[in-house]
This record gives structure tokens, sequence and C-alpha cells, in this order.
């Protein structure tokens, strides 16, 4: 049973567009929010990341919305561009940063 | 800076067979860790160590053992593989930061392939 809950599975949208990724947890000791993203032959590189005392931290086209009371936390991609087209992860820890807990992936495309 | 580097990158096994994958990184980081990824389930910790001479089992540990010898290197092996362990196999380090207890962005090698028939 995954920890943490990721939708969708995939995600095609146009360019200039916003791509939206879900994430939703049960532990409410998790106290640090990444998202990876990884391109194909790749390992996963840390995007943005976020701790709970926030609601949402942007980080230039890239932001993560945070909401505690129904332990879910997303990642808005805005103007969203061919280059964007990677796999995402999102995930988890109770030790900010140790011991991650990662989601099953979203496989984006952006279509030009 | 290399980074993160893992050896070999990819690997085929017959069932049975033992082998230990390779993980070196030149940024001095004392967290370091073995993830496995398999398709629709995301990373999966296996192991990992918070400091030289030490380790620690993750989320799906069974059929691999550890090592940290030196503080640059960590080796996973596995001493019986099966067709199970068909997998990607990525390995991580970090920081840690100062204060101490906490540690922040995981750097990720290029993965290792590992095809067990």
């Amino acid at each position: 049973q995954q920890q943490v809950k990721q939708s969708p599975q995939s995600l095609i949208v146009q360019k200039g567009g916003i791509s939206i990724i879900n994430c939703a947890y049960e532990n409410t000791a998790f106290d640090y929010f990444p998202w990876y993203q990884q391109f194909p032959g790749k390992g996963p590189a840390l995007l943005i990341a976020i701790r709970p005392d926030v609601s949402e931290k942007k980080e230039g086209r890239f932001t993560i919305s945070f909401n505690k009371s129904a332990k879910q936390f997303s990642l808005h991609i805005m103007d969203s561009q061919p280059g964007d087209s990677a796999t995402y992860f999102c995930a988890a820890s109770m030790e900010y940063g140790n011991k991650l807990v990662f989601g099953a992936g979203t496989i984006l495309r952006v279509k030009s | 800076n290399a980074g993160v580097t893992q050896t070999p990158k990819f690997r085929v096994l017959k069932t049975g067979q033992s082998m230990t994958l390779l993980c070196a990184q030149d940024m001095n980081h004392e967290y370091m860790y073995w993830y496995r990824q398999d398709p629709g389930m995301g990373l999966r910790l296996i192991h990992y160590s918070v400091g030289e001479g030490t380790t620690a089992k993750g989320e799906v540990p069974d059929g691999y053992n550890v090592s940290r010898l030196k503080k640059q290197n960590f080796l996973l092996g596995l001493e019986s593989a099966a067709p199970s362990q068909t997998s990607v196999y990525f390995c991580a380090s970090s920081p840690l930061l100062a204060g101490g207890g906490f540690t922040d962005t995981q750097y990720f090698g290029p993965g290792t392939r590992l095809t067990v028939l």
C-alpha cells in the first residue's frame, strides 16, 4: 500500500498550458514534501520542496500548493514547455529529507 | 565534481548469481541511499546510511545487503539474485545541514539497470 498516492499516472498538456499533478498522504507525521523531476535515462532531481508550515511555495514557473487539513499537495507548472516533458514524483518524509517515501510518478508530455 | 556515480550501468544476471553495485559520491555527503524503481511504483528505499560505518533498513530490504566502509562509497549486494529483483537501482546522497539532525536535497546517480533471468 502506497503511503503517498499520486495522480494522474500520465498527463498531456499543450504548450503554454498549466500542468497539475496531485498527491495525497495519510501519515500526519510527514513534515517535508519534495517534488522530483526525472528525464529518461537519468536519475531524479529535486525540483521544489515545501514544509507544512506554509500553504504555497513558488519557484519560477513551478508552484507547490499544500493543504494540511486535507493531507494533499499539488504541483502546478505554469506556461508548460516541451522541455518540461518528464516524469514527476511527489515524495514525503518524516525526517526532513531523510527516508523519502515516493509516489508512483506522473509522466508529463507537453505538446508543441 | 562528478557528483554521484554508479557502477555498472547495466547488468544481466542469472537466478542465484551474486553481484555488488557500487555507488560513489565526491560531495562529502553524510547520508547515502539505495532505491529501486519499478514501473507504477515510484522509488522505494532499500537501505540507507547516515554516516561511515552505519547502515539501516529501508522499506524493501529483503534480499539485499549494504556496506559503507568509506564515507564516499555505498555498496549494494545481492547474494542470490531473483527475477523479482529485476529493476533500475538508484543511489543517492545528501548533506547533513548545519545544526545537525536534518538533511535536505537528495542527489541521485544515473542508475543501474539490472535484469535477472
